[in-house]
């Protein structure tokens, strides 16, 4: 079965404390990308990859790292963590018709 | 810059009422149109791709259409289960990254 697989579904931690969202997907996509989703703002691309080693910005990377060192995973990095990444994130593997994981919801005390 | 603005912001029907849902957009050279459906804390579940004026897509209930400035998601004799938020995103050539319509929020009452 096709999918992507993020975790935590849920996390609450603390203004600066470093974490890290995974996400692993079992379709061979080259394309993966990391999605944020805010009540009336829709959702904003923050990173995307298209390849190993290759990422590139989306429409809002600041504060957030990414890395593609194999195919199948693209985790999310928060390096310091602010009340304002307080959000529910998306991460989604294919560029025609992604593939969406469940989402993980973040909140930044 | 690239808009993409979603109409109504919420819809209400009766079970069996057809209606419409309407995105409209302003890009430069559209590459491919999408229409999603979300269902409260899931993630967006893909529905159609529409790349060219004219092109018309079905799926059980659902239909998508496209024109050079918008695209419509009629939904025939909708049932309670289609319930949720269809969402809108465009992609246009040179960019990577789409850009994602605010939704509208579906609501078939039985």
């Amino acid at each position: 079965e096709a999918q992507v697989t993020q975790n935590p579904r849920y996390l609450i931690t603390v203004t600066g404390k470093k974490l890290t969202v995974t996400c692993s997907q079992n379709m061979n996509h080259e394309y993966m990308s990391w999605y944020r989703q805010d009540p009336g703002l829709g959702l904003r691309q923050i990173y995307y990859s298209m390849n190993v080693e290759v990422t590139d910005k989306g429409d809002v990377p600041e504060g957030y790292k990414v890395s593609r060192k194999e195919k199948r995973n693209f985790p999310l990095i928060l390096e310091s963590p602010s009340p304002n990444q307080t959000s529910l994130y998306f991460c989604a593997s294919g560029r025609r018709g992604a593939f969406f994981g469940q989402g993980t919801r973040l909140t930044v005390v | 810059e690239d808009q993409v603005t979603q109409s109504p912001e919420a819809l209400r029907l009766q079970e069996g009422e057809s209606s419409s849902l309407n995105c409209s957009y302003t890009v430069s050279g559209l590459r491919g149109l999408f229409w999603y459906r979300q269902d409260p804390g899931k993630g967006p579940e893909f529905l159609f791709t529409l790349y060219s004026a004219g092109e018309e897509k079905e799926k059980e209930r659902l239909k998508a259409t496209l024109t050079k400035k918008e695209s419509f998601l009629h939904i025939t004799a909708p049932k309670p289960e289609d319930s949720a938020t269809y969402l809108c995103a465009v992609q246009t050539g040179g960019s990577y990254i789409p850009t994602f319509g605010r939704g509208t929020s579906l609501i078939v009452h039985p």
